[in-house]
């Protein structure tokens, strides 16, 4: 089973609508989650943590589910700009902040 | 604003060759870390690196890669005798040093060997 694993996507959608992406980690002593940004050729950019409670940042919803195994990131309201790889990183807490990626969801939003 | 400088945005080198990609910190930071990308690949933990030393490194960091900060401030990845398949971004990361140890990456060395 790969450490993290996603759909590789592309999801295409048009703007205004809403997109979940869903990821799943194999190592159940993992800590802290993440969900990156990643345009093409860039360098991932922290979108946001994943707390166990669930966190809200404006258009977008992270969720945890420890006893799954499974994170997912909500989209709403789609905007053009949103289109991107989304990356799912869980850290494997072995001491030092060692980032497990995920492969990415690829998100096209289209007019 | 970039987190952290990285340079050279862009090198390509021959095969057999000896690479030196350079992080400079904006702001004094002890934890470091060297990631890779292969192009359509993910991104990829190489080592982390704290108060000078190497706190732990990955499968891919064998023998050819070295990790070292010479003058206190650049953070420098040496990569000995490139191959082919050593042609990939490599980012540079710090840590935030808040509870939530969050880590933010370079905009990348695009290493290109041929």
């Amino acid at each position: 089973r790969k450490e993290v694993e996603q759909d590789p996507g592309p999801f295409n959608v048009p703007e205004g609508a809403t997109v979940a992406f869903n990821c799943t980690y194999s190592n159940s002593a993992s800590q802290s989650f993440f969900w990156y940004r990643q345009d093409c050729r860039k360098e991932p950019k922290l979108l946001m943590s994943v707390y166990s409670s669930g966190n809200e940042d404006g258009r977008f919803t992270a969720q945890l589910n420890r006893a799954s195994q499974y994170i997912s990131l909500l989209i709403r309201d789609s905007k053009l700009s949103d289109s991107a790889t989304y990356l799912c990183v869980v850290n494997m807490n072995t001491g030092f902040q060692k980032l497990v990626f995920g492969t990415g969801t690829r998100l096209l939003v289209s007019p | 604003e970039p987190e952290v400088t990285q340079t050279p945005s862009h090198q390509v080198t021959q095969m057999g060759q000896e690479v030196i990609l350079r992080c400079v910190p904006i702001s004094n930071h002890l934890y470091f870390y060297w990631y890779r990308q292969i192009l359509g690949q993910k991104v990829e933990f190489l080592v982390s690196f704290y108060n000078n030393e190497i706190s732990e490194k990955s499968e891919i960091f064998d023998d050819q890669f070295s990790v070292e900060r010479p003058d206190g401030s650049n953070f420098t990845l040496k990569i000995r005798s490139t191959k082919l398949e050593d042609s990939a971004m490599y980012f540079c990361a710090r840590n935030t040093g808040d509870s939530g140890n969050t880590i933010y990456f370079g905009e990348g060395s695009w290493l290109t060997v041929v």
